[in-house]
């Protein structure tokens, strides 16, 4: 059982367009979301994340929108860079703190120059 | 910098053979995972373990084992490895408490082909 999903496998966008990245959870738990990025062959690193007590977070040019009555998380990346082509996921844990983090399929960003 | 280095970046390995995954980190961190990736499943959680010699189960530990004899050194045992153990391996770290958030630092991976 999935419980967290990230539904698009793959997305292309435009170089210094907008990427916009979806994640939806079923466990009504989840509190604290985060994303990681994922080049291959490397280990994922931390990008930016959200407490449920709020609904937007920024980090330069990434932001995380959380819709928690939708259960639904998405992170916005203006502009888009070459650089940012890796596989993205979300992941979620019962609370702030928590040493368990559940993670979704991921999605395959591509930035087309 | 949080450093985990795992020791094995690519391993070839024989249906029924007793595989290690070994992983050290240098942040004195309580907390360490592993986690296996495959495509279209994500990261899957096998097995983590919050101090020394403490272990618990993950979402998919069946035919998996670890074992935590220092609080650096987090090892993945296959006991009998099979070809659908064949995946790209992760091992992570992470400080227990609020003040590092749910932050987890991972190693660049293990392949492991089981023939």
């Amino acid at each position: 059982d999935q419980q967290v999903k990230q539904n698009s496998p793959s997305l292309s966008v435009q170089e210094g367009r907008i990427s916009i990245l979806n994640c939806d959870y079923t466990n009504s738990m989840f509190d604290y979301f985060l994303w990681y990025k994922k080049y291959p062959a490397e280990g994922p690193t931390f990008l930016i994340s959200i407490s449920s007590i709020k609904d937007k977070n920024e980090d330069g040019r990434f932001t995380v929108f959380l819709n928690k009555s939708a259960k639904h998380l998405s992170l916005h990346i203006v502009p888009s860079q070459p650089g940012d082509s890796a596989v993205y996921f979300c992941a979620a844990s019962p609370n702030f703190g928590n040493e368990k983090l559940t993670f979704g399929t991921g999605t395959r960003l591509t930035i087309i120059p | 910098d949080v450093k985990v280095t795992q020791s094995s970046r690519y391993l070839v390995k024989r249906t029924g053979e007793k595989v290690f995954l070994e992983c050290v980190q240098d942040m004195d961190h309580e907390n360490m995972f592993w986690y296996r990736q495959d495509p279209g499943l994500g990261l899957r959680l096998i097995y983590f373990s919050y101090d020394v010699k403490m272990k618990e189960k993950g979402d998919i530990p069946e035919g998996y084992s670890v074992s935590r004899e220092k609080k650096e050194r987090f090892s993945l045992i296959l006991e009998s490895a099979s070809t659908n153990q064949t995946s790209m391996y992760l091992c992570a770290s992470k400080r227990t408490g609020l003040a590092s958030g749910n932050t987890i630092y991972f190693g660049e991976g293990s392949w492991l082909t089981v023939v």
